[in-house]
């Protein structure tokens, strides 16, 4: 069993349409949680972090972290066709433990999303 | 300012010949990383550097994988006898210390026949 299981969809939504994203995870040394963005043929860009449980937004984008079930989710509001993307959930750990550390990130399979007119 | 650019973006080769892949992080960074990304999957750790020091090699499959940063800049990616399921996007990311922020590149492709 993977560390981190996301739904690969893939994702069709209208434009406008309201976008939820998900993942779960099994190491509880997990302290970081993230969502990073793919473009085809680029590397991933980091869209959004939360530390620990809590809710964070930015403009559009809202990050969920729920670590007492191990469940993290984005919303993605009035979505545009611009948002058509691979999502990729990411993690790492505070410190070297638990088969963690600061600079290594775990990732979710990705959800591809398309956003059509 | 520039990103992280990777060299080759694409490369074919033989089954058992050896490759380098090479990465030029964004000046400044301390911290780099090495990802492989398998078609249809997120990326997969390989190995970070602090400084010229692999600080976590703990994704790096088996000895057939290798990777240097000599002056705590450019790294390059070894690997020796190659296999046809080492074809994949073997990406490299950098970001000015040690953390979850890593600025990646785009990748280069490597395929493996």
């Amino acid at each position: 069993q993977k560390e981190v299981e996301q739904d690969p969809g893939p994702l069709s939504v209208p434009e406008g349409a309201i976008v939820s994203l998900n993942c779960t995870y099994s190491n509880s040394a997990f302290q970081y949680f993230m969502w990073y963005r793919q473009y085809s043929r680029k590397g991933p860009e980091l869209l959004m972090y939360t530390y620990s449980s809590g809710n964070k937004e930015d403009g559009r984008f809202t990050a969920q972290v729920d670590k007492s079930s191990k469940y993290i989710s984005l919303f993605i509001r009035d979505s545009q066709p611009s948002d058509s993307a691979t999502y990729l959930c990411a993690m790492s750990g505070g410190r070297s433990t638990g088969g963690t550390s600061y600079g290594k990130l775990t990732f979710g399979q990705g959800t591809i999303l398309t956003v059509h007119p | 300012g520039a990103g992280v650019s990777q060299t080759p973006s694409n490369k074919v080769t033989e089954k058992g010949k050896y490759v380098e892949l090479r990465c030029d992080p964004i000046s400044g960074h301390t911290a780099l990383y090495w990802y492989r990304q398998s078609l249809g999957q997120g990326p997969e750790f390989l190995i970070y550097f602090q400084g010229t020091g692999a600080a976590d090699d703990s994704g790096l499959p088996n000895d057939r994988f290798f990777a240097v940063r000599p002056e705590g800049s450019v790294s390059t990616l070894k690997i020796q006898r190659t296999e046809r399921g080492d074809s994949a996007v073997y990406l490299c990311a950098s970001s000015p210390r040690a953390r979850f922020e890593q600025f990646f590149g785009p990748g280069t492709r490597l395929t493996v026949l």
